[in-house]
């Protein structure tokens, strides 16, 4: 299916567990984003990637690690999740505008 | 830090009004676009406006900017029961990074 798709939808974990969060764009889009979505601060852009091996903190990128070694992936680690980490993620790719996924909604017991 | 900001935070009107909802950020930017989210769903893009443009039409929606106040407006007129969302204005500054403010909530009764 063409677009941009995330995976998990849904991730319960606990404090300490690594957890990654995959996303993959279909458009070839050189880039890719992701956000958190939290009440009361709208998106915050935590990573992005403007091509294949390149990528650069966002406004808050502590606790988050990123890869994009193909130009259609782009997962987003947490290495030792956080209760603070607890929230929606969005991945998006830019072509014109910026399309984004579903969204992933973690909770970090 | 968030670059826009939307005004007001939150608007409720009856089906058939026009909505304006207004952004403004600090920066220079080189476009601004404007998002729906509604409930639980991820965002859709609806328009994009660059910094040398002034008015967009799409549908239903007109968007303004005007650089020198730093700020964009988005009209949705004749507006629909369908049209109960969260709005969010986002800034693309040169280097790429985009920046979202905290969004309205709007609702439109029938």
């Amino acid at each position: 299916d063409a677009g941009i798709t995330q995976s998990p939808r849904y991730k319960i974990t606990e404090t300490g567990r690594q957890v990654t969060l995959m996303c993959h764009q279909t458009w070839s889009h050189s880039y890719m984003f992701w956000y958190r979505q939290d009440l009361g601060h709208g998106l915050r852009l935590i990573y992005y990637s403007a091509a294949a091996d390149i990528t650069d903190k966002g406004e808050v990128p502590d606790g988050y690690v990123v890869s994009r070694s193909k130009t259609e992936n782009f997962p987003l680690t947490l290495e030792s999740a956080t209760r603070s980490q607890t929230s929606v993620y969005f991945c998006a790719s830019s072509g014109g505008g910026q399309f984004f996924g579903p969204g992933t909604r973690l909770t970090v017991l | 830090s968030q670059q826009g900001e939307e005004d007001p935070q939150a608007l409720s009107i009856q089906e058939g009004e026009n909505a304006t909802m207004n952004c403004s950020y600090k920066t220079s930017i080189n476009n601004l676009q404007w998002y729906r989210q509604n409930s639980g769903r991820g965002l859709v893009h609806l328009i994009l406006i660059r910094s040398n443009e002034r008015e967009k039409h799409s549908g239903r929606l007109r968007v303004t900017l005007d650089t020198s106040k730093k700020s964009s407006s988005l009209l949705i007129t004749a507006s629909r029961a369908a049209d109960t969302a969260s709005y969010f204005c986002a800034t693309v500054l040169n280097n790429n990074d985009m920046r979202f403010g905290a969004g309205t909530r709007l609702t439109v009764k029938p």
